[in-house]
């Protein structure tokens, strides 16, 4: 089945490590994205690419770096330098210009 | 970055009841506006994508307005059900990019049966 798939569903970290979360897509889209949702906020752009090996910061790309090197996978690292890293994570792909089709997300924890 | 407002921020209504909610967003410079539905422990879903002025589109019991000119979206639900119970959230692209997306908070609705 087509689909978008990330991983793991629950991550733990200690502060001051870098993780790195994983965001695979085989809908053959070409544009890929990470938000970022906190309580009674909305989903916030962290960087998408509309092509491999493109990338373009979103809204609040500081302190995470992604890599476009497949068509298939957008991972998305969280650096020690993400002041309030504990969020959920979520990846998009999507046709350029159309609807976006979203992971199931990551919960990360970072005590 | 523009802004997308949603009201109400959450809504509770009985199984049958019909409802309704608002996106706003500023009508300069639209492109687009996307409707999704997010259910608890799934992925959010697309909708609905709008382009033109005076759009209608309809899913099932669902469907949606647009008013490009004065900067709103109506999603209307008719004859609730539980399995509608979601958050619903409206998003436009913006910064010249149809792809960069900036999204609303949301409305959670909750269907009683």
């Amino acid at each position: 089945d087509g689909g978008i798939t990330q991983s793991p569903k629950y991550l733990f970290r200690k502060e001051g490590q870098n993780v790195t979360l994983s965001c695979e897509q085989n809908l053959n889209h070409d544009a890929m994205y990470w938000y970022r949702q906190d309580p009674g906020q909305g989903l916030r752009l962290i960087y998408y690419s509309q092509i491999v090996n493109d990338f373009q910061k979103g809204d609040i790309a500081e302190g995470y770096s992604v890599s476009r090197e497949k068509k298939e996978s957008f991972p998305l690292t969280v650096t020690s330098a993400q002041k309030n890293p504990t969020a959920f994570y979520l990846c998009a792909s999507s046709l350029q210009g159309y609807e976006q089709y979203f992971g199931p997300g990551t919960r990360l924890t970072v005590t | 970055i523009l802004n997308v407002e949603q009201s109400p921020q959450s809504l509770h209504v009985q199984e049958g009841d019909s409802t309704n909610f608002t996106c706003s967003f500023p009508s300069s410079n639209f492109y687009a506006l996307h409707w999704y539905r997010w259910e608890t422990a799934k992925s959010p879903e697309a909708l609905f994508v709008m382009t033109l002025n005076g759009d209608e589109k309809k899913k099932g019991r669902i469907s949606a307005t647009l008013n490009t000119k004065e900067g709103y979206s109506y999603l209307y639900i008719k004859g609730s059900q539980p399995e509608d119970s979601a958050t619903y959230l409206c998003a436009c692209p913006y910064g010249g990019a149809t792809n960069k997306l900036i999204f609303g908070t949301g409305t959670l609705l909750a269907v009683q049966p």
